[in-house]
This record gives C-alpha cells, structure tokens and sequence, in this order.
C-alpha cells in the first residue's frame, strides 16, 4: 500500500526557515517525480514543487521560486522542503504528492509573529 | 501557464441525481506522447484530497463507477451519476501535461439541495 507522511510542519516567525519532509512507503520511491502541493486555510490547492525520480528536473511556482528548495534521499525514501524567508501567505497544509497515487494527511505551516 | 476554468463554482444535487462539472483549459491538455494528463480530485471536509480519475477517464483503484470522465484537448467534465451522500465535498481539476507550472482549477463545491 502507497502511503505518504509528511512531518515537519509547524509555527514559525516571517522570516524563518522550516524544512518539512516526507517519507515514503509502499512502492519504489526512487522511480518516481514527486510534488509538493499546499492548501491555505480556507483556499482552493496550489501546486508548488516538483522533483524528477534522479533530482536532475526541479521546478517551482513562482509563489516560492528562490525561497523554496525541494530535495530528496531516494537512499532514505525521503521527499523535502526547505522553506526560507517565511512569509504569512505561506502558511497552509502542505502535501507530498506522487503522481497518480493517494496523497498524505499534510503537514501544517503556520507563519505567524 | 496553463488556466484551468472550473464550472461551476458551487452545485447543489438532490441524492440520486447526476451532477456534471466543467473544467476547461486555456491550452490542449494532450501531450506529445499521444495522452492527457487530466485528473480529478475530491476533497471531503476534514480530509486530504483523493485522486478519483486521471488521464481524463481512468478510475483509480476503488472509486464507484458512478465517477465517469470524459473529454479532449481542452474541454474536460466529470459526471456523478446518483449522486450519494459520501460523494459531496470540493471537487478539482489538475492538470501535469505541460511543463510546470502544474495548475488546479478553482474547484467547485457539491452540497446537498
């Protein structure tokens, strides 16, 4: 069975740094892009990284390009998110995604002084 | 980037009734290796988003055959045959066909009448 556990998540100052993470189970994470995806409380979905299965394709929405870093440990089954430079539009649940497949219970970022 | 048009913002469905919801795309959805990588979500209060269709009309595994997609290039809808109690919730299309950025639509609500 796919599953997905996102930690890391948290209240944090604007301006902080956070780094979440994602550990993977069930099928053979170093074949896969992954994605991460977040929800603002209230808000419709937001794509906002992707990773190729070798890390050599990274994207960002422009949202979080430059602040944001996506990586992986494919030794470890692991899927990251570094965050930089918190700022309040980014707090929101945040989502591991692996494409065509149930996604997690999200890991919740709270920017807040 | 691509824009995905949901219609409509929000449904109201007696149990039992077809519900059908709209999702359009400012580009054809269809990429150079001949498929559409269109997919729809549910999100039910409370809960993650779960995959219900992709590639356009592809049921993932344990979703009722009640859940039918359809469509091409740029027009795209989800039909709900008898629409069941477990079935209300927010309802999403996402697209992965075009380089990132990868885009939802608005989503559009199902309630009750």
């Amino acid at each position: 069975e796919v599953q997905l556990v996102e930690s890391g998540g948290g209240l944090v100052q604007p301006g902080r740094s956070l780094k979440l993470s994602c550990v993977a189970s069930g099928f053979t994470f170093s074949n896969y892009g992954m994605n991460w995806i977040r929800q603002a409380p209230g808000k419709g979905l937001e794509w906002v990284a992707y990773i190729s299965s070798g890390s050599s394709y990274i994207y960002y929405a422009e949202t979080v390009k430059g602040r944001f870093t996506i990586s992986r440990d494919n030794a470890k089954n692991t899927l990251y998110l570094q965050m930089t430079s918190l700022r309040s539009e980014d707090t929101a649940l945040y989502y591991c995604a692996r494409p065509v497949s149930p996604w997690g219970q999200g890991t919740l970022v709270t920017v807040s002084s | 980037d691509v824009v995905l048009t949901q219609t409509p913002v929000s449904l109201s469905v007696t149990l039992g009734d077809q519900a059908s919801i709209s999702c359009r795309s400012s580009q054809s959805l269809e990429y150079s290796d001949g498929y559409t990588y269109l997919e729809w979500y549910l999100q039910k209060p409370g809960q993650s988003p779960q995959l219900l269709i992709y590639e356009v009309s592809n049921r993932f595994s344990g979703v009722p055959d009640r859940f039918i997609g359809s469509g091409s290039g740029t027009d795209f809808t989800l039909k709900i045959s008898r629409v069941e109690p477990e079935d209300l919730g927010v309802y999403y299309c996402f697209q992965a066909t075009h380089d990132p950025p990868y885009t939802f639509g608005a989503g559009t609500k199902l309630e009750l009448k």
